[in-house]
């Protein structure tokens, strides 16, 4: 089944212990992005992969690293998680950026920073 | 920055009624791109609009890209309990990064 992964569901953490979110597509898209969801404000990107080795900025990059060392996988890390960064987080991938593809999003990461 | 403006932030019907969002560019868009978010859910690809004043329809539904490309719209006709969630929109300029509307909660009343 053609789907994005992400892992994990829910994560409560502490103030400064890093950690990671998995993200991982199976249909050979080459352009993934990573997204906040917070009450009242949408969708905001944090970072974005065109293709392999290829990352950029989104608009709330900030507290937030990414990498993307193989086609598949795109994993979210926040080396020093605050509690502003609580939030619902979503990956998704597309075949490509440049063209009219739609965005096929997991099913989210509820993030709890206390 | 660019920003795409959706209006309302929340709509309450009574079931049967019709539903309408609304989104707005101060610049002309490449495209727009329609997602559905049922509650506890993520977001859903429901349709994208290319051409200026383009039309299309899912059933009950129904898009809309304006003539200046620069706004669009989605109707609901006779709205079912199935059609509850967040509905966005998400435009694309010429960069190719789609920049989201806050989307609008559709909410049926009891």
């Amino acid at each position: 089944e053609a789907q994005v992964t992400q892992n994990p569901r829910y994560l409560i953490t502490v103030t400064g212990k890093k950690l990671t979110v998995t993200c991982s597509q199976n249909m050979n898209h080459e352009y993934m992005s990573w997204y906040r969801q917070d009450p009242g404000l949408g969708l905001r990107q944090i970072y974005y992969s065109m293709n392999v080795e290829v990352t950029d900025k989104g608009d709330v990059p900030e507290g937030y690293k990414v990498s993307r060392k193989e086609k598949r996988n795109f994993p979210l890390i926040l080396e020093s998680p605050s509690p502003n960064q609580t939030s619902l987080y979503f990956c998704a991938s597309s075949l490509a950026g440049q063209n009219n593809s739609p965005l096929h999003f997991g099913n989210g990461t509820r993030l709890t920073v206390t | 920055g660019q920003q795409v403006m959706q209006i309302p932030q929340y709509q309450h019907v009574q079931e049967g009624e019709d539903f309408t969002t609304y989104c707005n560019s101060s610049t002309t868009l490449s495209n727009i791109q329609w997602y559905k978010q049922r509650p506890g859910g993520h977001p859903v690809f429901l349709i994208q609009l290319v051409k200026s004043g383009e039309v299309k329809k899912q059933k009950r539904l129904t898009f809309q890209f304006g003539e200046a490309k620069k706004n669009s719209s989605l109707h609901i006709t006779a709205t079912q309990t199935t059609d509850v969630g967040t509905y966005f929109c998400a435009g694309r300029w010429s960069n190719y990064q789609l920049i989201w509307g806050a989307g609008t909660k559709l909410i049926i009343k009891p």
